[in-house]
């Protein structure tokens, strides 16, 4: 139980261009998703929080312009990489907090290359 | 402000050779302390949830615990399929979760 999926697991896009990240959870209800970048050889950072039907709550620092996330639905949250640049390339991961619980369960991630 | 450190950053072991990894911490309001399991190029797995000090939790050479300021996970007799990085996160009222920087393990045959 507690799986969550990540599409696509990569891609390389141009410079300009928008890339959309889907995160589903298979086998449980995510009132709360959140979005994590992570850079090579450190820790997860936290970009924003999403709750089903509810504008994302962004962190300190992250363009909400540029990174949309839309949590339509208790199972899907998309992640809209706008005008990507290269400083935009990293690993984005995607985690779902199932209702009534504190626990996260994380999907495989996605590594974006903008070229 | 919410404060998670992993100590050692880097942990080298001999197939067999037990030890443990630490976690300290300082959050207003500990709702859960979290232990995860990454391997390079994927996601976080989740490991274990502990919500109260001096709660225990098991899982095949795993164990973890839980003080007021720190949690520790042991790894006894470890194999080299234990190798990878292990975090540790916080999380308080707002659900969200605030990582260590983690601690890389490598277990040598």
């Amino acid at each position: 139980g507690a799986v969550v999926s990540q599409h696509p697991s990569w891609v390389i896009c141009k410079s300009g261009t928008s890339v959309k990240i889907e995160c589903r959870s298979l086998d449980f209800q995510a009132t709360t998703m959140f979005w994590y970048r992570q850079f090579p050889k450190q820790s997860l950072m936290l970009m924003a929080t999403s709750n089903e039907g509810s504008k994302a709550t962004y962190e300190q620092g992250v363009e909400k312009d540029k990174f949309l996330i839309n949590h339509a639905s208790l199972t899907l949250s998309t992640l809209t990489v706008t005008s990507a640049h290269p400083e935009d390339s990293s690993f984005y991961i995607c985690s779902a907090r199932n209702r009534g619980t504190y626990e996260q369960y994380f999907g495989p991630g996605t590594r974006l290359t903008v070229t | 402000e919410d404060q998670v450190t992993q100590s050692p950053e880097a942990l080298r072991l001999q197939e067999g050779e037990s030890s443990s990894l630490n976690c300290s911490y300082t959050v207003s309001g500990l709702r859960g302390l979290f232990w995860y399991r990454q391997d390079p190029g994927k996601g976080p797995e989740f490991l274990f949830t502990l919500y109260s000090a001096g709660e225990e939790k098991e899982k095949e050479r795993l164990k973890a615990t839980l003080t007021k300021k720190e949690s520790f996970l042991h790894i006894t007799a470890p194999k080299p399929e234990d190798s990878a990085t292990y975090l540790c996160a916080v999380s308080n009222s707002g659900y969200a979760l605030n990582f260590g920087k983690g601690t890389s393990l490598l277990v040598t045959p």
